[in-house]
């Protein structure tokens, strides 16, 4: 079935610092979304892409989709502890109706 | 507007009992879904449903059935708890298959574990 990877599956920072997680398809999307989930919390809806190239901005965070539409990144600027959590892309299969999560990047923010 | 209710929060079963996990959203979406989280494994999806009286099966289905007989009910039922099932369970729900602009409403999550 169709895979959505997500590297780095960790990543420990330090407050002020960049950090970029990447989402991985084996086949084209027609679009994907991004989820923000806190520790011990339910994930969030951050943001949907759609056009190839595509580029949005959330003051400090950044989303990009492929230009091939099968990756994309979300890069947030100047990391703060608020920015804790595990973050998930998101995606449609393909011919079917299941909504498929990404494996996660977990992020840790050290003061 | 209460969003994506789940209930019970927590729930402890013993191996073999069942139980229903329940869901309720107040939107009129109408595709909503079941997720399981586990250490490290991210969200897996169990089983979904595009509208009233249509349910198919998700990544993971095995051990659980799902209805949807109105709009905004969609309980997932656990017909013989096993160890193995012990998870966080999210119901979610979007009035578009694909998420769309606003994406999946997530509820709180009910924390189960079979003993």
């Amino acid at each position: 079935g169709q895979q959505v990877m997500q590297i780095p599956q960790y990543q420990h920072v330090q407050e002020g610092e960049d950090f970029t997680t990447y989402c991985n398809s084996s086949t084209t999307l027609s679009n994907i979304q991004w989820y923000k989930q806190r520790p011990g919390g339910h994930p969030v809806f951050l943001i949907q892409l759609v056009k190839s190239g595509e580029v949005k901005k959330q003051k400090r965070l950044t989303f990009q989709f492929g230009e091939a539409k099968k990756n994309s990144s979300l890069h947030i600027t100047a990391t703060q502890t608020t920015d804790v959590g595990t973050y998930f892309c998101a995606q449609t299969t393909s011919g079917t109706y299941k909504y498929i999560f990404g494996t996660g990047t977990r992020l840790k923010v050290l003061a | 507007n209460a969003g994506v209710t789940q209930t019970p929060k927590f729930q402890v079963l013993k191996t073999g009992q069942s139980m229903t996990l329940q869901c309720a959203q107040d939107m009129n979406h109408e595709y909503m879904s079941w997720y399981r989280q586990d250490p490290g494994m991210g969200l897996r999806l169990i089983h979904y449903s595009v509208g009233a009286g249509i349910t198919d099966q998700g990544e993971v289905p095995n051990g659980y059935n799902v209805s949807r007989s109105t709009t905004e009910d969609f309980p997932l039922r656990l017909l013989s708890a096993a160890p193995s099932q012990t998870s966080v369970y999210f119901c979610a729900s979007s009035y578009s298959i694909m998420g769309g602009s606003s994406g999946y409403t997530f509820g709180s999550g009910t924390r189960l574990t079979v003993v």
